[in-house]
């Protein structure tokens, strides 16, 4: 199956640091890359969807000027998370569509970040 | 209402057991479905895709009933690598999960 690479698989930053997290899709052209916030015990919850070339979607409750979003390529999207706190310790997971019919996503390996 | 309701487990079976999980989504307009096997810390990993035909592969069966909005996987003869959180995926696009549900096969 397709493959999507996330990096840094895990980071630890002071509050009040930004962390940029990167999304690649290694073997196809993602035009639609999507962001995962997953807290523990808890699902994965939809964050923003990134499409290349224009602005997120972000979803509702999620602070776009925290979160910055950046899908300047067909196989690269970013996270920026800015001014870190403790509460946005999470487990962030991008995923990519194939742009197959079925629309199955592949996910990238996670980015466990905490914030301290 | 969650887009995507999944049965809350935690499932505790023993080796060799038939175990069924049952998923419901709200959004008719769902254009494809999905289980999703997830390990501890992470991340998902695709088990199968769910059709209205019904698809098998291997001990596991997928379902999905869509005038009912219900899907479900059985697994039959559950192995103790079988233990994970199962996550129920509807996409719309964009993908959304289900709360997942917890597997634990015990020896």
């Amino acid at each position: 199956g397709a493959v999507v690479s996330q990096h840094p698989s895990r980071v630890i930053c002071k509050s009040g640091t930004s962390v940029k997290i990167e999304c690649r899709s290694l073997d196809f052209q993602a035009t639609t890359m999507f962001w995962y916030r997953q807290f523990p015990k808890q699902s994965l919850m939809l964050m923003a969807t990134s499409n290349e070339g224009s602005k997120a979607t972000y979803e509702q409750g999620v602070e776009k000027d925290k979160f910055l979003i950046n899908h300047a390529s067909l196989t690269l999207s970013t996270l920026t998370v800015t001014s870190a706190h403790p509460e946005d310790s999470s487990f962030y997971i991008c995923s990519a569509r194939d742009g197959s019919p079925r629309g199955e996503a592949f996910f990238g390996q996670g980015t466990r970040l905490t914030v301290v | 209402r969650k887009e995507v309701e999944q049965d809350p487990g935690p499932f505790n079976v023993p080796e060799g057991a038939t175990v069924a999980f049952n998923c419901t989504y709200s959004n008719s307009a769902s254009q494809s479905f999905f289980w999703y096997r997830q390990d501890c810390r992470k991340e998902p990993k695709l088990l199968m895709s769910v059709y209205s035909s019904g698809n098998e592969d291997g001990r596991f069966t997928a379902q999905l009933n869509r005038a009912s909005q219900y899907i479900s996987l059985l697994i039959r003869d559950s192995k103790l690598s079988d233990s994970a959180t199962y996550l129920c995926v509807v996409n719309r696009p964009p993908a959304r999960f289900g709360a997942g549900t917890r597997l634990t096969v015990k020896p």
